[in-house]
C-alpha cells in the first residue's frame, strides 16, 4: 500500500527565511506527486505537480519541488518565505496507473511564518 | 474555483442521529471523493466514486454510507452518528482524461460536530 510521510509536523521561520518541507512516499511503481495547501479556515489547492519529465517543478506562488527518484522523495522549497504563506501543506501521491484513483496524503506540515 | 460544492458548510448534531452531507459539482468529472481531515492525521479517504451508482470504500469507512445517483452529486450519510465522527469533511472530485489539470479540486469543506 502506498504512504507518504512528511519531515515536520509544526515549521516556525521568520519572513524572508528559506523553506524546505520534507516529503518521502512508499511505491513500487511510477507515481504522479502533489503539493497541496491549506490556507487557515480554506480548503486544499494545488501548489504543484509532478508527471514525468524535469524532476524539478515550479508552481504557484514561488514555491518548488525536486523529485528525486532514488530517494522516494519530493520535497518543497522557496527561497524565500512570506507572513502570508502560513498555512498547512500536504504532500500527495497516486499511482500514474490508476488515473483518477484515489490519492494518499502525508499528515500534513504546519508552517508559522513570523513578521 | 471550480464548480463544485458542499453543504451545509457547518453542523451540530447529536449522537445517534444521521446525517447527509452534500457534494454537488457542475464539471462533469467522473471521480468523486470523500476525505476527513483530523489533526494529525492528514486527509483520510472515506469513500470514493468512480462513476453512476459506482462507489468504493477507502480507508476509514466504518459507520459511513455513500450514494451516487447522479454524476453531480455524491451524498455521505453518517447512519449514526458519533462523537469519533466530528471532523471536517472535504469532497474533491477530478477528470481522469485530463493531464492537463489533473489532480483533485476540493470543496470547501463541511465542519461536522457531533455531541
Amino acid at each position: 500500500a502506498q504512504s507518504v510521510s512528511q519531515h515536520n509536523h509544526h515549521v516556525i521561520l521568520s519572513e524572508a527565511a528559506s523553506l524546505e518541507l520534507g516529503c518521502n512516499y512508499s511505491y513500487g511503481g511510477t507515481v504522479n506527486l502533489f503539493w497541496y495547501v491549506q490556507y487557515p479556515g480554506q480548503h486544499l489547492q494545488l501548489l504543484l505537480k509532478y508527471f514525468s519529465g524535469d524532476p524539478l517543478v515550479k508552481g504557484i506562488k514561488g514555491f518548488e519541488a525536486e523529485f528525486i527518484k532514488s530517494k522516494f522523495s519530493f520535497n518543497l522549497r522557496k527561497p524565500s518565505v512570506q507572513w502570508s504563506d502560513t498555512a498547512e501543506y500536504f504532500c500527495a501521491v497516486n499511482s500514474r496507473d490508476n488515473y483518477g484513483q484515489n490519492f494518499v496524503f502525508g499528515p500534513g506540515t504546519r508552517l508559522s511564518v513570523l513578521p | 474555483d471550480a464548480g463544485i460544492t458542499q453543504s451545509p458548510r457547518h453542523k451540530v448534531t447529536e449522537t445517534g442521529t444521521p446525517v447527509t452531507l452534500r457534494c454537488h459539482q457542475t464539471e462533469n468529472h467522473r471521480y468523486m471523493y470523500w476525505y476527513r481531515q483530523d489533526p494529525g492525521h492528514g486527509l483520510r479517504l472515506i469513500h470514493y466514486s468512480y462513476g453512476v451508482k459506482d462507489t468504493d470504500k477507502g480507508e476509514v469507512s466504518d459507520g459511513y454510507s455513500v450514494s451516487r445517483s447522479k454524476t453531480e452529486d455524491f451524498l455521505l450519510t453518517l447512519e449514526s452518528a458519533t462523537s469519533s465522527q466530528t471532523s471536517v469533511y472535504f469532497c474533491a472530485i477530478s477528470d481522469r482524461g485530463d493531464r492537463t489539470n489533473y489532480g483533485y479540486t476540493f470543496g470547501s469543506g463541511t465542519r461536522l460536530t457531533v455531541v
